[in-house]
């Protein structure tokens, strides 16, 4: 069971670069949700989508984009990298509002 | 919008009890939860209150007071292992979670 799968796991982007960050859960969950994580810090809400072909902004959507295309898969996309977006970003799905959240192990992208 | 405190580190020794709180402001809440997460890990789920009162899962504890918009997480037995950061976070009817930034537990011998 392979629950929150997340792609790739270190990443290192000179400013500027375009890159997706991918996730897929197999838990056919309707609910997935990026967040970011900064030193020290809570996880700050990206962008999340209750379901295919519906998404939504979170607390920090500038210079990100995101698509769900599938119930599995919810990918997103930075578009012209920034050292402020250097982070970890973890991508989560659930299966309905009060539900627990799975967590993926995480992206650790360093924009230089 | 929604905005949560929490103390930022807490220190206790091994086998004791410790207590974390979480103050929170938000419109339309469901429920708060909480969240463990090992350094270089990633964030877990411990517990989840809807209603007023105490809920309890093995040595953790969580409760809730929504007249107050406060609750707390309440580890029992401390181990070497439970070192690690705690994170409340608010269930807020958007279907993604406002978490707080963190209680850094560290337990000592």
């Amino acid at each position: 069971n392979a629950g929150v799968t997340q792609t790739p796991k270190f990443q290192v982007l000179k400013t500027g670069q375009s890159m997706t960050l991918q996730c897929a859960q197999d838990m056919n969950h309707e609910y997935m949700s990026w967040y970011r994580q900064d030193p020290g810090m809570g996880l700050r809400l990206i962008h999340y989508s209750v379901g295919a072909g519906i998404t939504d902004q979170g607390e920090v959507p500038n210079g990100y984009n995101v698509s769900r295309s599938t119930t599995e898969d919810f990918p997103l996309r930075l578009l012209s990298a920034a050292p402020s977006q250097t982070s970890v970003y973890f991508c989560a799905s659930t299966k309905s509002a009060n539900s627990p959240l799975h967590f993926g192990n995480g992206t650790r992208l360093t924009v230089t | 919008g929604q905005s949560l405190e929490q103390p930022s580190e807490v220190t206790a020794v091994e086998g004791a009890i410790v207590q974390i709180n979480c103050t929170y402001q938000t419109s339309g809440f469901y429920g708060l939860s909480w969240y463990q997460q090992h350094d270089g890990g990633a964030p877990t789920f411990l517990s989840y209150n809807a209603l007023d009162g105490l809920e309890e899962t093995g040595r953790f504890s969580s409760f809730l007071s929504r007249s107050d918009s406060y609750g707390y997480l309440l580890l029992q037995e401390l181990q070497m292992k439970d070192s690690a950061s705690y994170f409340c976070a608010v269930h807020t009817g958007r279907r993604a979670l406002t978490f707080g930034s963190g209680t850094r537990l560290q337990v000592q011998p």
